[in-house]
């Protein structure tokens, strides 16, 4: 059974950092591109981040981008999003998610979520 | 870039069809067949339920289609049950190495 456990989540003050974790299970995690989806509370889906099967490439959405740090660590089947500068507006609920076999334009798996809150 | 465009609210009786609508641009939606849905229920992570435009998940029941005309993408839930009362996204691949959401459907059944 496909299995994403998101944590790291809390709350932080403005201008603060925090990592973010997903540990995986039930599927070859290395065979997998993954990414970062959010929502703010009361809001729609936002995607975040991907990164490649091997971790050699990564994107960011705009919003994020010089802040935001996508990693992977294949051997310990864990996907990580290190999150520094942080603003008001990053507070939400902050998922990880697997992509459809060969891609990672679709989700077919997603993790609980972890809270980030930001604010003083 | 935007988020894709979606009614706040849609709704329907029980055994009733229900079509909900994501509308982009020619840069996302009508350029390409990554259309996908998601349903998401109160408090729990999102499901996906349609992706590439028709196609259905191993396990989503076939009352759930898919269909893209142009820059507009549409969700059809026929036979409406009360389990499928939830909020509905879409999300396209808007070029770049870059995909966006709808802002979200609150589907209501009656």
């Amino acid at each position: 059974e496909v299995q994403l456990l998101d944590s790291g989540g809390g709350l932080v003050q403005p201008g603060g950092s925090l990592r973010l974790s997903c540990a995986a299970s039930g599927f070859t995690f290395n065979n997998y591109a993954m990414s970062w989806v959010r929502q703010a509370p009361g809001k729609g889906l936002e995607w975040v981040s991907r990164i490649s099967s091997s971790g050699g490439s990564t994107y960011y959405a705009d919003f994020v981008k010089g802040r935001f740090t996508i990693s992977r660590d294949n051997s310990q089947n864990t996907l990580y999003l290190q999150m520094n500068s942080l603003r008001a507006e990053d507070t939400a609920v902050y998922y990880c998610a697997k992509g459809v076999a060969g891609g990672w334009l679709q989700f077919d798996y997603w993790g609980q979520g972890t809270l980030v809150t930001v604010s003083s | 870039q935007s988020a894709l465009t979606q009614p706040p609210s849609a709704s329907g009786s029980p055994g009733q069809s229900v079509t909900i609508s994501c509308t982009g641009t020619s840069s996302d939606v009508g350029g390409y067949y990554y259309v996908s849905w998601y349903q998401q229920h109160p408090g729990k992570a999102p499901k996906l339920i349609i992706y590439e435009v028709t196609k259905r998940p191993s396990g989503v029941p076939d009352r759930f289609s898919g269909s893209k005309s142009g820059n507009t993408a549409s969700l059809t839930v026929s036979g409406l049950q009360a389990e499928d009362e939830a909020d509905y996204y879409c999300s396209s691949y808007a070029g770049s190495n870059n995909l966006i959401f709808g802002g979200g459907t609150k589907l209501t059944v009656l």
